[in-house]
């Protein structure tokens, strides 16, 4: 079974500045990976995804992420963020045997303030 | 396309009561997911439906019980309310398991007195 860790549960920032969101997985297979954003009272949506390839990841909004396969991390980063960022943002992972489904992390609030 | 949709969005509920949370997707998606949020928690799945006309058990389903009803339908039942079932439940749709982007609605805020 995999798990995430999220090491942070908040983080304060200030607008324009650089952020970087830590997501560590446990798995005994490989995995693919998932960054998903929520805004104030609505659901959750993809930010961004690792499943094969560059270890680079590109999302929405400016957001990337680097998968590190020896160090199990999945860190979520943004060279400078905005207000508009403020949000809960979660790191999941999911099995790449068989048929899984997603475990998330604890989530990180970030917190942008001007 | 409307996406994911929950009804409803707010209920209050007496311990003991029953209730059925709807969940319905217009996307053709195979995958059907009921998940709770919970502070500090973050999600944990309930039940979820791989495809039509199959439910399994996630990390957390007792107390609860699910249905799919069709593709495009899936719901979540309480059949006997208690406050520890206090949460906001999401549902999600993919078109499969694994490595599939989930599309969630917007939730319902349960409160159980």
């Amino acid at each position: 079974a995999q798990s995430v860790t999220q090491l942070d549960s908040q983080v304060p920032v200030f607008e324009e500045a650089p952020v970087e969101l830590r997501c560590n997985y446990s798995s005994s297979v490989s995995v693919y990976l998932f960054w998903y954003v929520q805004y104030p009272n609505q659901g959750l949506q993809l930010l961004l995804k690792y499943l094969s390839g560059s270890t680079l990841v590109k999302g929405i909004n400016g957001f990337e992420a680097e998968f590190n396969k020896s160090q199990t991390s999945f860190h979520l980063r943004k060279p400078s963020v905005h207000i508009s960022d403020t949000a809960e943002y979660f790191c999941a992972v999911s099995d790449r045997v068989g048929y899984s489904t997603l475990t998330f992390g604890k989530g990180t609030m970030l917190l942008v303030s001007p | 396309n409307a996406g994911v949709t929950q009804t409803p969005k707010f209920q209050v509920l007496k311990t003991g009561q029953s209730m059925t949370l709807q969940c319905a997707q217009d996307m053709n998606h195979n995958s059907m997911y009921w998940y709770r949020q919970d502070p500090g928690m973050g999600l944990r799945l309930i039940y979820y439906s791989a495809s039509e006309g199959t439910t399994d058990k996630g990390e957390v389903p007792n107390g609860y019980n699910v249905s799919r009803l069709n593709k495009r339908e899936f719901s979540l039942r309480l059949e006997s309310a208690a406050p520890s079932q206090t949460s906001v439940y999401f549902c999600a749709s993919s078109e499969g398991l694994s490595y599939n982007e989930q599309f969630f609605g917007p939730g319902t805020r349960l409160t159980v007195l």
